[in-house]
């Protein structure tokens, strides 16, 4: 069971250019969620899903989409990145919508915008 | 609005020492409770977690106590090893919009000195 994939691992992006992060889980979760991490910041939510069909903006969603065609995949698109964009983002998933339900994370992607 | 704090990194202990993260919070309602912890290279994974006020979450000899009366949460363990190097997140889960949403701390970098 590989829980929460994401590719690429790394990626160096050029200003401007879109870019697809993706991310796919074979837990069955309904909910999933974008988040990125700046150092001294913490995790900070971009996007989520309760479920497939459904979408919503987290803190810092400016900049960013998201779509849930099915339940397995999430992928997160920057339409024209920007330097501030530099940063890791971790994919993530739960298995509904009560509050004290863990999130598994995937293994991230480090993304940098010059 | 929910905000989670803690203490700032690093922090670096030699090995069998006594650790303790301070982690406050704010908070409308009844939070669940949360650390997280990142090793090097990886996404965040649940350490533990607590639901209600008084509840003692535990694992790999860690431990986290919900004060409520103090809306603290702070994780200790007796005796560190090398291997607890790591990111330590606090953080909290009000469900929001039918998503369990939570809110991270900016996270404490341990380091264990052999």
């Amino acid at each position: 069971i590989a829980g929460i994939t994401q590719a690429p691992t790394s990626q160096i992006l050029a200003a401007g250019r879109r870019m697809t992060l993706r991310c796919t889980q074979d837990m069955r979760h309904n909910a999933m969620y974008w988040y990125r991490q700046d150092l001294g910041l913490g995790l900070r939510l971009i996007h989520y899903s309760n479920t497939a069909g459904t979408t919503g903006k987290g803190e810092v969603p400016d900049g960013y989409s998201v779509s849930r065609a099915n339940t397995d995949d999430f992928p997160l698109t920057l339409a024209s990145a920007v330097p501030s964009q530099t940063s890791v983002y971790f994919c993530a998933s739960s298995d509904g919508a009560r509050q004290d339900n863990e999130q598994f994370f995937g293994p991230g992607t480090r993304l940098t915008v010059l | 609005g929910n905000s989670v704090t803690q203490m700032e990194g690093p922090v670096t202990l030699s090995e069998e020492a006594f650790l303790t993260i301070n982690c406050t919070y704010t908070a409308t309602g009844y939070p669940s409770l949360f650390w997280y912890v990142q090793y090097p290279g990886e996404g965040l994974q649940l350490l533990l977690k607590a639901t209600k006020a008084d509840d003692k979450g535990s694992n790999k000899g860690f431990e986290a106590t919900y004060r409520k009366e103090t809306t603290s949460f702070h994780l200790e363990k007796g005796s560190v090893q090398v291997s607890d190097s790591a990111v330590y997140f606090c953080a909290l889960s009000e469900g929001y919009s039918s998503a369990s949403k939570i809110i991270f701390g900016s996270g404490t970098r341990l380091s264990i000195r052999p």
